[in-house]
C-alpha cells in the first residue's frame, strides 16, 4: 500500500533562518507531489506542485521553493524565513484524478 | 476552470441532530470530487469521493454525499451527530485530466453536547 511520510511534525526557526521540509512516498511510481500551506484559521493554499522529477510549478511568489531530487521525494526549502511563513504545511501525493490525494500529517512551523 | 464553494465557514450542532455541510462546484468538464475531513493539527483524511459511478456516495465515519448535477452541489450529510465528528471539513474538484484539486475554503462543524 502506498504512504506518504512528511518531518517534522513540529518546527520552531527564528526569522531569518533556512528551511527544509520533506516529504517522502512509498509503494508507488510516478506520483503527482504537492505542498499546501495554511494559515491559522484559513483555507489551504497550493504553493507547489510537481508531476516529475525537476518538473515544479509554484503557484504563488513568495521566499518559499521546492524540489524534486528523486521520485518520491519532495522538499521545501527558504533560504530566510519571514514572520509570515508560520503555517501549517501539507505535503500530499495523488495518482491523478480520480484517486485523490493522500496528505501527510503536517509541519507545524512557527517563525519567532 | 474549477472551483468550489462551501457555504457556511462555521456551522454548529447538537449531537444527535442532523449534519448538512454544503459544497457548490463549478467545472466545465465532468468532476471528480472529494471531501476531506481535518482534526487539529492533523492532516487532510478521505471521507468519501464521487467518480462518476453511483450519485449517492457513501463514507466512513457514517457520512455520506449525494452529487446533483442539476444542481451542481455535493453536499454533506450524516443523520446523528457524534462529538468526535467535530473538525474542519473541505470539498475538492477535479477533472479526470486535471493535476490539481480546487478546494472550498472549508467549514468548521462544532457539536453541541
Amino acid at each position: 500500500s502506498q504512504t506518504i511520510h512528511q518531518w517534522p511534525a513540529t518546527l520552531v526557526q527564528p526569522v531569518g533562518s533556512p528551511l527544509s521540509l520533506e516529504c517522502t512516498v512509498e509503494g508507488t511510481s510516478n506520483p503527482n507531489l504537492y505542498w499546501y500551506r495554511q494559515a491559522a484559521g484559513r483555507g489551504l493554499q497550493l504553493l507547489f506542485y510537481s508531476v516529475g522529477i525537476g518538473q515544479i510549478s509554484s503557484e504563488v511568489p513568495q521566499n518559499l521553493s521546492a524540489s524534486r531530487p528523486q521520485d518520491r521525494q519532495f522538499i521545501l526549502s527558504s533560504k530566510k524565513l519571514l514572520l509570515s511563513d508560520s503555517g501549517f504545511y501539507l505535503c500530499a501525493w495523488s495518482g491523478g484524478g480520480a484517486y485523490g490525494y493522500t496528505f501527510g500529517s503536517g509541519t507545524r512551523l512557527t517563525v519567532v | 476552470a474549477q472551483s468550489v464553494t462551501q457555504l457556511g465557514s462555521h456551522v454548529s450542532v447538537s449531537e444527535g441532530a442532523l449534519v448538512l455541510l454544503r459544497c457548490n462546484y463549478s467545472s466545465s468538464v465532468p468532476p471528480y470530487l472529494f471531501w476531506y475531513v481535518q482534526y487539529p493539527n492533523q492532516g487532510l483524511q478521505l471521507l468519501l469521493k464521487y467518480t462518476s459511478a453511483a450519485t449517492l456516495v457513501k463514507g466512513i465515519n457514517g457520512f455520506e454525499a449525494e452529487f446533483k448535477k442539476s444542481e451542481t452541489s455535493f453536499h454533506l450529510t450524516k443523520p446523528s451527530a457524534h462529538m468526535s465528528d467535530a473538525a474542519e471539513y473541505f470539498c475538492a474538484v477535479i477533472t479526470n485530466t486535471g493535476n490539481q484539486f480546487y478546494f472550498g475554503t472549508g467549514t468548521s462543524l462544532t457539536v453541541i453536547p
